[in-house]
């Protein structure tokens, strides 16, 4: 089956750094991926998304990179802040589904200090 | 202005008890989701509808039973509750369910905490 899965499970960065948080995916028939933020007590927030036929795309801060070789993505965020602290979900969907299931991964702790 | 709302935040039940919780997005949406997130944070998906009609359910036991009313709502009612029911439960909404970007996004409401005692 399908698996969306991530290398580190938390990730530690002092204020002011770039912090990459990995995803790995399985299935190659996926064909949209999503980067969402958690923050304590909260719901998922959307940050940026990116489709199969692009290899990056950049947002106010972060950048989203797609390695569809080795089905391996990740989500770059410059100049980390306190309030990047959050669990972030990779989620993918696969090509041509058209009931919008989204398969997320397991999440990373980022936290950030001063 | 909240987008997706949900009630109740917390409940707090005995096992076997029956509760319901409520979800209504005000983005007109035409899709609805419910995920379960368990302790470890890993988000799974339970249930989707389309315009009130049921066209996701994943392996959920049958004591879990989603209603959607009108394409605005959708609830969710958990019979016979067990130990293992709780977590936190998301709703979210999109705007559809095509391959267009903008119908992938989903938005998020604040999330249920369910505790079983």
């Amino acid at each position: 089956g399908e698996s969306v899965g991530l290398h580190l499970p938390t990730l530690s960065v002092q204020e002011g750094d770039n912090s990459i948080i990995n995803c790995a995916y399985s299935n190659s028939a996926s064909d949209y991926f999503i980067w969402y933020k958690q923050e304590s007590g909260k719901g998922p927030q959307f940050i940026i998304d990116i489709r199969s036929n692009m290899d990056k795309r950049q947002g106010q801060r972060v950048t989203v990179l797609l390695n569809k070789t080795v089905k391996h993505l990740s989500l770059q965020i410059a100049a980390t802040q306190p309030g990047d602290s959050a669990v972030y979900f990779c989620a993918e969907k696969n090509r041509g589904s058209t009931l919008g299931r989204l398969y997320f991964g397991r999440g990373t702790q980022l936290t950030v200090w001063p | 202005d909240t987008a997706v709302s949900q009630t109740p935040k917390y409940l707090v039940t005995q096992m076997g008890n029956d509760k319901s919780i409520k979800c209504e997005q005000n983005l007109g949406h035409d899709t609805m989701y419910w995920y379960k997130q368990d302790s470890k944070k890993f988000l799974k998906i339970m249930f989707s509808y389309n315009n009130k009609e049921l066209i996701i359910n994943e392996t959920v036991p049958n004591r879990f039973s989603p209603k959607s009313p009108d394409k605005a709502h959708l609830n969710l009612h958990i019979n016979s509750l067990e130990l293992g029911d709780s977590a936190v439960y998301f709703c979210a909404s999109s705007l559809g369910t095509s391959g267009l970007r903008t119908h992938n996004e989903q938005f998020f409401g604040p999330g249920t905490r369910l505790t079983v005692l």
